[in-house]
């Protein structure tokens, strides 16, 4: 069974510039959420979406934005990057029972 | 406000003998618990979860023990392996029935085995 794909592995944007992260969860899974992952601030949860629809949101911006399509595939939005938007994003995915969270690899993106 | 705290940002323990790393909580709606294993410019790995219904969770080399009223949770792992050597992350869910809530987690501790 494939893990979570996210894609790409690795982004350089400028300042002011916008971004969009793709994840592929686990096939079968419903669940997809996104957490930033900073050396100051740790793993910090962005959005979680169920069937297309946002469930759950972090303490986040509106710069930062996310969608799910039909086939649980999620994308995520970040608009105007600023220098502070430089981490590790991650996603993850969760069965319809199941309440473990598998991680993708992760896009590190830098905002120069 | 930290709602999920690890104390401790890195921890040694010697190569065969027990590691235990600690995860305190103060939101009390969490009722479900989850370590996570990390390796640098990898995603985090699921290890072992913990029910608020049950005081301890074991598989394999890894236990995880639960004190609601003290809101503390630790993972054991014994006996240490220098594969073992990672960064290990607590989080918590609050109505993880349904699967829509967002994890919270520690900012993680450092674990290094040494030969």
């Amino acid at each position: 069974k494939a893990g979570v794909t996210q894609t790409p592995r690795y982004l350089i944007k400028t300042r002011g510039q916008q971004v969009t992260l793709s994840c592929s969860p686990i096939s079968g899974h419903r669940s997809v959420s996104w957490y930033q992952q900073t050396p100051g601030q740790g793993l910090q949860f962005l959005f979680e979406y169920f069937s297309e629809t946002q469930r759950n949101k972090g303490n986040f911006p509106g710069r930062f934005s996310g969608r799910q399509f039909s086939n649980s595939r999620s994308e995520m939005n970040v608009s105007t990057l600023e220098l502070g938007d430089s981490a590790l994003y991650l996603c993850a995915s969760r069965g319809r029972l199941n309440t473990e969270a598998f991680f993708g690899q992760g896009t590190r993106l830098t905002v120069v | 406000d930290q709602q999920v705290k690890q104390n401790s940002p890195s921890l040694s323990v010697q190569e065969g003998r027990i590691s235990i790393l600690n995860c305190d909580y103060t939101n009390s709606m969490f009722d479900y618990f989850l370590w996570y294993k990390k390796y640098p410019a990898e995603g985090p790995t699921f290890l072992i979860s913990i029910s608020s219904i049950k005081d301890k969770n074991e598989d394999g080399r890894f236990t995880v023990f639960l004190n609601k009223s003290a809101k503390h949770l630790s993972l054991h792992i014994v006996p240490s392996q220098p594969g073992d050597s990672a960064v290990y992350f607590c989080a918590a869910s609050a109505g993880s029935g349904g699967g829509a809530d967002g994890l919270t987690f520690g900012k993680g501790t450092h674990l290094i085995i040494q030969p």
